[in-house]
């Protein structure tokens, strides 16, 4: 069965330093997101992304963070200068179907800032 | 208030019993509902999902949604110690490129 992959799945990084995290959605899908989840609290939607323009972005989402398709089969996130409270899971997930919004995500990568 | 209100248990149950989970919600304009099984340090998993108002069944798993009373629900039977996991409502405005506002997730252990 298709699935969302994510690399790497842990990231260690020290504060102040760029990361990029990467994200395989599912091949037929057309919108994609990211969100994160700071350990013990809820899913928070970061943005999303359709026909390679950011569809919609949280407060979280500010000029640190950028999204990028590279190509026909990634989607990354970039932080460019990491913060301590930048450490959380970061989940990426992609919709197949414009009707609906059964959103699929990928296992997270678990970013450290140190 | 915060828009989506799920209780974090954790609730412990014995294998077999009948598990209801709920979230109560603020924001009128939701219409999808989503439930998703998350296990620990993994990525949620799509459960089921709903629009608007009623009942969805899907093997052992009931998704009830109350727009009236901003009231959603999912009841599973003859729970399974696999079944132990964060369960997460989530819902959304409109379909499409839409975001989800989720919960904050019940964690469920089933007691063999």
């Amino acid at each position: 069965e298709p699935e969302v992959t994510q690399t790497p799945s842990h990231q260690v990084t020290q504060m102040g330093q760029e990361v990029i995290l990467r994200c395989v959605p599912i091949s037929n899908h057309l919108y994609f997101y990211w969100y994160r989840q700071i350990l013990g609290q809820k899913v928070e939607f970061l943005v999303s992304f359709y026909n390679n323009e950011i569809s919609e972005k949280s407060e979280i989402f500010d000029d640190q963070f950028s999204v990028e398709r590279p190509d026909g089969s990634n989607f990354t996130l970039k932080i460019r200068s990491t913060k301590l409270e930048d450490s959380a899971m970061y989940f990426c997930a992609s919709t197949p179907d414009p009707t609906n919004n059964e959103q699929f995500f990928g296992p997270g990568t678990r970013l450290t800032v140190l | 208030q915060k828009e989506v209100e799920q209780d974090p248990g954790p609730l412990s149950v014995p294998e077999g019993a009948i598990v209801s989970l709920n979230c109560t919600y603020s924001n009128s304009a939701f219409q999808y509902f989503m439930w998703y099984r998350q296990y620990s340090r993994k990525g949620p998993e799509l459960l089921m999902y709903t629009y608007s108002s009623g009942n969805k069944e899907d093997g052992r798993f009931t998704a009830q949604v109350d727009k009236s009373s901003k009231y959603i629900s999912l009841f599973i039977r003859d729970s399974q110690p696999s079944d132990s996991a964060t369960y997460l409502c989530a819902m959304s405005v409109d379909f499409g490129n839409e975001k989800l506002t989720f919960g904050t997730g019940t964690r469920l252990t089933i007691i063999p």
